[in-house]
C-alpha cells in the first residue's frame, strides 16, 4: 500500500489559514488522495480528495505537487471547531486494495483563540 | 452522502462474553468497511464486508474473533466475540457511498471489557 507521511501535530492560531502537508513519494497513479478529520468523540469526516489538480470545496482547499509526491491541505480561517486529528490518505481508483481506506497516524491540529 | 446508523453507541461488557455491533446504511452499498480504534489511536481496519461473500479479514483479525454478517446491501453487523480488556476500543463501520468520493463513517460503538 502506498503511504503518506504526516506531522504528528500542529498548533494554529485562530481565523488564521492553516496548511497541513502530506508526502505520499511512493503515490501511483491511479491513487487518488483523500482528507478526513477527526473531531474529539467522533467519528471520521470526509474533507476533500483530488487527483492532480488543486481542489476546492466548502470546507477546505487542496494543493497538490506537480509530480503528486506531495499535498498540502488548506484551512483558509481555522476555526476552534477545526480542531481535530486529520488524515492524509491514498485511495486506489483502480480499487486494488479492494476500495479500502488505510489511516495513517494523521496530524493533530489544535487551534488557540 | 450516505447516512450510517450504529448501534450501540457504548457498551460495558465483561471479559468471556461476546458483543454484536449494528451499521444500517439508508442507501445500498457495495462494500461496507469495519475499523477499529484503540485509545489515542489511529484507526485499523479490521474486514471489508461485501453481501452475499465471506467477509475479507486484514493481517492480524480472524474471523472467529470478529464474526461479521452481511445479509443485504443496507446492514452488516460485527461480532467482538470472548472479549478481553484489550478488546476495549472504538468500534466504526464505513461506507463508500458513490465510488471515487468520499466515504461515510458511523459514529462508532465505545466497548469496554471489564
Amino acid at each position: 500500500d502506498a503511504k503518506t507521511t504526516q506531522p504528528n501535530s500542529m498548533e494554529s492560531n485562530e481565523e488564521e489559514p492553516v496548511h497541513l502537508p502530506c508526502n505520499h513519494s511512493t503515490i501511483s497513479g491511479t491513487d487518488y488522495i483523500h482528507w478526513y478529520r477527526q473531531l474529539p468523540s467522533q467519528g471520521p469526516e470526509y474533507v476533500i480528495h483530488g487527483l492532480t489538480s488543486n481542489v476546492n470545496n466548502r470546507m477546505a482547499s487542496l494543493a497538490i505537487a506537480e509530480d503528486r509526491k506531495s499535498s498540502t491541505l488548506i484551512l483558509h480561517r481555522a476555526t476552534l471547531r477545526d480542531a481535530a486529528v486529520y488524515y492524509c490518505i491514498l485511495r486506489d481508483w483502480g480499487d486494488n486494495q479492494g476500495g479500502k481506506l488505510i489511516f495513517g497516524q494523521g496530524t493533530e491540529l489544535s487551534v488557540k483563540p | 452522502s450516505a447516512v450510517i446508523s450504529q448501534k450501540p453507541s457504548r457498551d460495558i461488557c465483561q471479559r468471556g462474553t461476546s458483543l454484536t455491533i449494528q451499521c444500517q446504511v439508508d442507501s445500498q452499498v457495495t462494500m461496507m468497511f469495519w475499523y477499529r480504534q484503540q485509545p489515542g489511536q489511529s484507526l485499523t481496519l479490521i474486514a471489508t464486508a461485501n453481501q452475499g461473500s465471506e467477509a475479507t479479514y486484514e493481517s492480524g483479525f480472524v474471523i472467529d474473533k470478529f464474526p461479521i454478517s452481511r445479509p443485504n446491501l443496507t446492514f452488516s453487523t460485527l461480532t467482538v466475540s470472548n472479549m478481553s480488556p484489550e478488546d476495549s476500543s472504538i468500534y466504526l463501520c464505513s461506507v463508500e457511498a458513490v465510488r471515487g468520493y468520499g466515504y461515510t463513517f458511523g459514529s462508532g460503538t465505545r466497548l469496554t471489557v471489564v
